[in-house]
């Protein structure tokens, strides 16, 4: 057991370009989730794959932001034309099959900025 | 979903017991309280979780509120490394998504 893998840890980019965060999940975990973190708060929710369908996404995830997950393993999350509001740390998450009695794994974070 | 709300900071001496405060007035039956706690430049880590009852682990105890409008995470012997963000969060299980919803988090400084 890895953990939860996420890549690149940072990304420098200039406003307008397209980005792309990959995550691994742990292998045996069915359930992955992407968060966002701006500095001083809490992690907010943005999406929920439970396989390899995407079940929920967040008002947060307007029509720039796009995931998969593809296989049902790794997960992208592409970002088109950035703007500066969309620097922040991005987070993903696994979990198992048992519902809310079962803790979530993080990764480390991409860390994004946008110049 | 679950608002949660916790004090913005917090400061301990090392090796005192820690009791750190967290509000989920709007918590449904069926939302598990989850803990988890976070170092500058990486992922929450989980601490603890629990439904109703208390709940003690290696880390830390949870005491849930009977009424379960609250719940406090007690650190019984603060260390150094215990120092980061604690977020309170409660974890959706009466949809599909299972989802945690964070708040802002308490700084916890725990002091030599």
């Amino acid at each position: 057991d890895t953990g939860v893998s996420q890549d690149p840890r940072h990304k420098i980019t200039k406003r307008g370009q397209n980005v792309t965060f990959r995550c691994d999940p742990i292998s045996e975990h069915n359930r992955l989730y992407w968060y966002r973190q701006t500095l001083g708060q809490g992690p907010e929710f943005l999406t929920y794959f439970q396989n390899e369908a995407q079940l929920e996404k967040s008002r947060l995830l307007s029509d720039r932001f796009s995931a998969e997950r593809p296989k049902g393993s790794f997960s992208t999350l592409e970002i088109q034309r950035t703007e500066q509001g969309d620097s922040a740390m991005y987070l993903c998450a696994s979990s198992g099959n048992r519902g809310g009695n079962e803790k979530l794994f993080f990764g480390s974070g991409t860390q994004l900025s946008v110049l | 979903d679950a608002k949660t709300t916790q004090p913005n900071s917090m400061e301990s001496n090392e090796e005192e017991p820690v009791h750190l405060p967290c509000n989920h007035s709007t918590i449904s039956g069926t939302d598990y309280i989850h803990w988890y706690r976070q170092l500058p430049s990486q992922g929450p880590e989980y601490v603890i979780h629990g439904l109703t009852s208390n709940v003690n682990n290696r880390m830390a105890s949870l005491a849930i509120a009977e009424d379960r409008k609250s719940s406090t995470l007690i650190l019984h012997r603060a260390t150094l490394r215990d120092a980061a963000v604690y977020y309170c969060s409660s974890r959706n299980s009466g949809g599909s998504n299972y989802k945690l919803t964070f708040g802002k988090g308490t700084l916890l400084t725990v002091n030599p």
